[in-house]
This record gives C-alpha cells, sequence and structure tokens, in this order.
C-alpha cells in the first residue's frame, strides 16, 4: 500500500489566490512526521515545512501552513497569496519512527502546481 | 552553516560503463546521509542511507553499490551500467536522532545512459 498519497497530479491556481495541495498519509506508528518539499523545474529540493504527529497546532512558514487532521490521516499545504515563483512540482514525505532512529522518508508522486499570471 | 556538495551535474554513460558520484557534507558532523533516485516526472525512490562510516542500508535490490569512506562523503556506484539506471539522482543529508530533521538535498545529477 502507498505510504503517502497525492491525488493531484497537476494543479493551476491564478496569482494572489491561495491554494491546497492534498497529501493522505498511512502509517501505524504513532510517532512520525511529516514534510513538504517543493521542487522547481532546476530540479533542486526546498525543504518547506514540517509537522510532527504530536504536534498540536498546525504548521506555519511563511505563506505556507500545513493542515493537519490527523483522524483522517491527511496533511494538506496551503499556500496563500501564491506567486508566480511558486510554480513547482510539490512532494509530501513522511517520516515514521521515534526520535533516535534513523529513517528515511518516504514520498508521494507529487503535485505540479501552475501559478497563472 | 552546513552545504552538501554534489557532483557532476549531468552525466552521459554508455551501456556497460561504470559509474562514481560523489557526495560531501560541510558544516555537520555524523550526519545521515541518504542516495535517492527520481524518474522524470515521478516522485523519489530511496536508493540508499547510512548512519555512519561503513554503515549503509540499501533499499532497493538494483546494480548500484554505495560506499561512506569518511564521515561526510558519500558515493554512489555501479559497475556496469543499465538503460535503466538513467535519471536524477540526489544526495541528502539530515540531523542523527532528530525525528524533525529535514533532509537536504544537494542540487542532483542527472544521468542519461545511452
Amino acid at each position: 500500500a502507498q505510504k503517502i498519497t497525492q491525488t493531484q497530479p497537476g494543479m493551476f491556481v491564478q496569482e494572489k489566490e491561495a491554494v491546497t495541495l492534498d497529501c493522505t498519509y498511512d502509517t501505524s506508528d504513532p510517532s512520525y512526521g511529516l514534510f513538504w518539499y517543493k521542487q522547481p523545474s532546476s530540479g533542486e529540493m526546498i525543504f518547506l515545512i514540517y509537522q510532527g504527529s504530536y504536534d498540536q497546532q498546525n504548521a506555519t512558514e511563511g505563506r505556507y501552513s500545513l493542515n493537519f487532521q490527523k483522524a483522517r490521516k491527511s496533511a494538506n499545504l496551503v499556500i496563500s497569496a501564491s506567486q508566480l515563483g511558486d510554480s513547482a512540482m510539490y512532494f509530501c514525505a513522511m517520516r515514521e519512527g521515534q526520535f533516535g532512529s534513523a529513517r528515511q522518508l518516504t514520498f508521494g508522486s507529487g503535485t505540479q502546481l501552475t501559478v497563472l499570471p | 552553516s552546513q552545504t552538501i556538495h554534489q557532483w557532476p551535474a549531468t552525466l552521459v554513460q554508455p551501456v556497460g560503463s561504470p559509474l562514481s558520484l560523489e557526495c560531501t557534507v560541510e558544516g555537520t558532523s555524523n550526519p545521515n546521509l541518504y542516495w535517492y533516485r527520481q524518474a522524470a516526472g515521478r516522485g523519489l525512490q530511496l536508493l540508499f542511507y547510512s548512519i555512519g562510516i561503513d554503515q549503509i542500508s540499501s533499499e532497493v535490490p538494483q546494480n548500484l553499490s554505495a560506499s561512506r569512506p569518511q564521515d561526510r562523503q558519500f558515493i554512489l556506484s555501479s559497475k556496469k551500467l543499465l538503460l535503466s539506471d538513467s535519471g536524477f539522482y540526489l544526495c541528502a543529508w539530515s540531523v542523527q536522532g532528530a525525528r524533525e530533521s529535514p533532509l537536504h538535498f544537494g542540487n542532483g545529477t542527472r544521468l542519461t545512459v545511452t
């Protein structure tokens, strides 16, 4: 079974509007972390935001916020006031396991976001 | 501050030739190190990760191998490349023992096997 599911292969948003990129995850581990990355056409992976499974509040970083719904196992990324430079591929990822364990990130298949002028 | 260097940026190699991609991290010690591969338009697939010198785990059986001869150096190798080895290879590091530590990626190597 897929551990991370991103159901939107592509999304379009008008400049200055908000957009939500969906991410659902599957784990039986009570301790996990969720990450979002941005990958522009140049290829580098840019870390955007992190949410821990025990965090009480939704994470925010500037124009990025994470809509974390633990019971539904969803961790959607919200980008407010979209800019042309936000056009990129966005990946959701998860790390399972307790503090101190060496764990890799499992990535979803990504969502290609295009911001329209 | 920490930086990660990965080279070369692009590589075109014939089938059957060897491969060596190198990655080094500066400004941190004892990092976790990772090699991921990304096929065109797809997500990232973990190939190898390492928690220390000569401690490497392979996630996917394949034509590739990895080595960590020094604490902050991670090398991806192949003795004989296959066409299916083409892709975008990304090296990354994270802080040991911190669940919230993100992976910090290098700029990647675009490998084309002809």
